[in-house]
């Protein structure tokens, strides 16, 4: 069964950094990139940036509301993507998910989507 | 970045009924990378149709999507109990990545 675990979230002042990691199972991850999404409370989801597999060579993409601030990393020996949050703000508060990005043919195109997500983490900042 | 606008914010159905849903672009999106999400109460996002009209895998035939340029739609040709839910379209593009504001389906 695959499988997405975030964890690493808690309560955090304003400014301070947090590491959420996102531990994989039942997948070959070092085929698949892994994107990180954001939903405040009651509030929409937000994309917030994805790491594609090593093969592609290419950097992580994030959000402009993160960029500069956040970086996403992943260990491929052990199946585990992180999210390093630095400079937190208020408003990064939310509950964090990280999900798989599984390929898919789109009439002849390349295409991945978040097929498969954790359950999340919570993160809150605040003083 | 491009904006997506979903209409209605909540639509009130009942069993059975057809829901439309709709998802309006700022500016065109190709319909290579527009998709549609289901969040059902306390969980996490489900993808639904990718591709703009192609269903993700498990996903019944009730659901189909269409559109172009930017305009797309999600049908539910008759809802289901576990249709009630919140859905979210997608679109990436430009190395960037945004969601409608969703749409609440509620039992009426």
């Amino acid at each position: 069964e695959v499988q997405l675990v975030e964890s690493g979230g808690g309560l955090v002042p304003p400014g301070r950094s947090l590491r959420l990691s996102c531990t994989t199972s039942g997948f070959n991850f070092a085929d698949h990139g892994i994107s990180w999404f954001r939903q405040a409370p009651e509030k929409g989801l937000q994309w917030v940036g994805l790491i594609k597999s090593k093969p592609y060579g290419v950097p992580p993409e994030y959000a402009a509301s993160v960029k500069g601030r956040f970086i996403i990393s992943r260990d491929d020996s052990k199946s585990v993507a992180f999210l390093q949050m630095n400079s937190l703000k208020t408003e990064d508060t939310a509950l964090y998910y990280c999900s798989r990005d599984g390929y898919y043919d789109v009439s002849g195109y390349p295409t991945f989507w978040a097929d498969i997500w954790g359950q999340g983490t919570m993160v809150i900042v605040s003083s | 970045e491009i904006v997506l606008t979903q209409s209605p914010g909540t639509l009130s159905l009942s069993p059975g009924e057809r829901a439309t849903l709709s998802c309006r672009a700022s500016q065109s999106v190709s319909s290579t990378y527009l998709g549609w999400f289901q969040q059902r109460p306390g969980q996490a996002p489900r993808l639904l149709i990718y591709g703009t009209s192609n269903r993700a895998t498990g996903i019944p035939d009730r659901f189909s999507g269409s559109g172009s340029g930017t305009d797309f739609t999600l049908t539910i040709s008759r809802l289901e109990p576990e249709d009630f839910a919140v859905y979210y379209c997608q679109q990436y593009g430009n190395s960037r990545l945004t969601f409608g504001g969703g749409t609440k389906v509620e039992i009426k």
